[in-house]
């Protein structure tokens, strides 16, 4: 069965940092593309961040580029967001999501998501 | 303001049918695939259908979803009150601005 669980997050002050992880089991994790994604409290989903399986690949949404970091560590089944300089708008449920087994399909499976809090 | 359009909220009478459009541009909706997800309150979103009409094992043949152009429906028929949650399409997307884009989700009552 495919898990993911995300883990944390928390309350941090503005200008703060956070490191996310999501702990993946029950499917080839080097096989596919990972990718985060956030919900605002009362907004929509955004997309935040995606990795390829090998990690050589990287994109990110134009609001975050420069002050969060996407990462793998595939011998752990592990992916990690590095979150710097975090502002208030940066709070949100934080999403852990597979792309399926072509990254056409989009996310097959999420987790179910860790708060993260920024406000002092 | 996402770069998709869906419509906030929709209703119908269980056991009626619904649809949910979800408007975009040729960056995203009229050169990709469209998924489309369920998202109940507490938990991470589902995904309902894939690759514009295709849907993954489990998912009821009561979802569908079409593509023209650079619009995408989904629709849904027999409704449950189960089936009450926030949908939301996406796609990949061109621009430089991001890679993958969500609409703004649309909140399905069944009355």
């Amino acid at each position: 069965e495919v898990q993911l669980v995300e883990s944390g997050g928390g309350l941090v002050q503005p200008g703060g940092s956070l490191r996310l992880s999501c702990a993946a089991s029950g499917f080839t994790f080097v096989n596919h593309w990972m990718s985060w994604v956030r919900q605002a409290p009362g907004k929509g989903l955004e997309w935040m961040a995606n990795i390829r399986g090998d990690g050589g690949e990287r994109h990110y949404v134009a609001s975050v580029r420069g002050r969060f970091t996407i990462s793998r560590d595939n011998g752990k089944n592990s992916l990690y967001l590095q979150m710097n300089s975090l502002r208030a708008d940066d709070t949100a449920v934080y999403y852990c999501a597979r792309y399926g087994a072509m990254a056409t399909m989009g996310f097959d499976f999420w987790g179910h998501g860790t708060l993260v809090t920024v406000s002092s | 303001q996402s770069v998709l359009t869906q419509p906030p909220s929709v209703s119908a009478a269980a056991g009626q049918k619904v649809t949910i459009s979800c408007s975009g541009s040729s960056s995203n909706i009229g050169n990709n695939y469209v998924s489309w997800y369920q998202h109940l309150p507490g938990t991470g979103p589902k995904l309902l259908i894939y690759d514009n009409n295709k849907r993954p094992s489990g998912i009821p043949e009561r979802f569908s979803g079409s593509k023209s152009g650079t619009s995408a429906t989904l629709g849904i028929t027999g409704l449950q009150t189960g089936d009450e949650a926030e949908y939301y399409c996406g796609t990949w997307d061109s621009s430089r601005n991001s890679d993958w884009v969500f609409g703004g989700g649309t909140k399905l009552a069944v009355l």
